[in-house]
């Protein structure tokens, strides 16, 4: 599958800990999204790297980060976790730049994380 | 502040009806626009773009910069098209922000 992997699917953690979400774009893509799906709230964009530079910023917390890494795959690492970081996290990438395909993402499947 | 609003959170329509999701954003400049959409069990996906000014699967989206809108229309609707749309602008920084969303739900 050349598509947008994403480990893990599901994991549970307990409040204060740190996990780490990993992300594989498609090849050939140089731009990673990273979004949270919590409940009633929609798609939150929190952050977008291109080529490895960070490129927009959303409503990402201080106690969240990520980075893009030089083969193009991207962590987001979430710290401090609270009841309310439960969400499914989703990646997408996409070619980036402009042209014909601008906008166009591909999603992954997600990460859910549910904290106790 | 950008905004995009998708007042509707579901719509449920009789097969063979129309259909229209609405979109309205509030961004500086002119934003390109998109729909997603996820069917059930699948992976968010792009449906169309206004650059393209495209039909897919009988959809179309209608910007009008006066009104800020972008709202999405079929003429007829499918049981197929049971799926939950996004709204996505994007700024010239490649910013997608989409919308809450809007679950459709087609009645047989």
């Amino acid at each position: 599958d050349s598509g947008v992997t994403q480990t893990p699917k599901h994991l549970i953690t307990a409040t204060g800990q740190r996990v780490t979400l990993r992300c594989s774009p498609r090849s050939g893509d140089l731009s990673v999204y990273w979004y949270q799906q919590s409940l009633d709230q929609g798609l939150q964009f929190l952050i977008q790297y291109y080529n490895g530079e960070e490129r927009a910023k959303g409503n990402i917390l201080e106690r969240f980060s990520a980075q893009q890494f030089p083969d193009l795959h991207s962590e987001l690492n979430l710290s401090s976790l609270e009841l309310g970081d439960s969400a499914l996290y989703f990646c997408a990438s996409s070619v980036g730049g402009s042209g014909a395909n601008m906008g166009e993402l591909f999603f992954g499947e997600g990460s859910r994380l549910t904290v106790l | 502040a950008q905004r995009v609003t998708q007042p509707e959170k579901l719509l449920s329509v009789f097969k063979g009806a129309p259909v229209e999701l609405k979109c309205n954003y509030s961004y500086s400049g002119s934003p390109e626009l998109f729909w997603y959409v996820q069917y059930s069990r699948q992976r968010l996906q792009l449906l169309l773009r206004h650059i393209s000014r495209e039909s897919i699967k009988g959809f179309t989206a209608d910007l009008n910069k006066g009104e800020t809108s972008f709202h999405l229309k079929k003429p007829f609707a499918q049981e197929e098209d049971s799926a939950m749309y996004y709204c996505a602008p994007m700024n010239r920084d490649d910013k997608i922000i989409f919308g809450k969303g809007t679950r459709l739900h087609i009645l047989p």
